[in-house]
């Protein structure tokens, strides 16, 4: 079977831009959540989705939102990006049971 | 709130010794995970520990934990370089759809 995927791998923004990350699940999986990891903060919960609806969101701001589409794949969004937006974000996906499994992640750099 | 605490954060040690990582948290967790991360590198899951007393082994690691402690331990025996890693703990609840994290224990093996 094949691994979460994630595209791009990498990223290079301007501050105020906006960036779209994508996240395909292992197939079958309905969950996908996304997590942000920086050194400062470590890793911190952005979201989670399940059959399309966002279950729980974590302490980001408003700039920060997602969906998840009819086949599972998911996708975040940063609008007016800032510098502290640097990061990892990783997205992991899961089956029915509590067990998540992480994609590569997206480096993104906000210059 | 469920939060987690990983000590010590930083561990260098020799080959061939033996050294346990600790984990601690706040409040009742359904789920203890532990995962390794290695530079650059996305999440592998090692071990998921389900209930009080439960032990799982995979190789020279082993996970415990003790719930009514709050406590899970993730030991290294024998150490070798291979195993350098920076090594997570996270906890979850079944309401709230989120991995909440360890700071992470940066673990350094030198032969």
């Amino acid at each position: 079977k094949a691994g979460v995927t994630q595209t791009p791998r990498y990223l290079i923004k301007t501050r105020g831009q906006q960036v779209t990350l994508s996240c395909s699940p292992i197939s079958g999986h309905r969950s996908v959540s996304w997590y942000q990891q920086t050194p400062g903060q470590g890793l911190q919960f952005l979201f989670e989705y399940f059959s399309e609806t966002q279950r729980n969101k974590g302490n980001f701001p408003g700039r920060f939102s997602g969906r998840q589409f009819s086949n599972s794949r998911s996708e975040m969004n940063v609008s007016t990006l800032e510098l502290g937006d640097s990061a990892l974000y990783l997205c992991a996906s899961s089956p029915l049971t509590y067990e998540q499994y992480f994609g590569p992640g997206t480096r993104l750099t906000v210059t | 709130e469920l939060k987690v605490e990983q000590n010590p954060l930083f561990l260098s040690m020799q080959e061939g010794k033996n050294y346990t990582i600790y984990c601690n948290y706040s409040t009742t967790s359904d789920r203890l995970y532990w995962y390794r991360q290695d530079p650059g590198k996305s999440l592998e899951s090692l071990f998921v520990l389900l209930s009080n007393g439960a032990v799982k082994q995979e190789g020279r690691l082993m996970a415990s934990l003790d719930t009514k402690a709050r406590l899970s331990t993730l030991h290294i025996t024998a150490a070798v370089h291979d195993l350098s890693a920076t090594y997570f703990c996270a906890g979850d609840m079944d309401s709230n759809y989120q991995l909440i994290w360890g700071a992470g224990t940066k673990l350094i093996i030198k032969p």
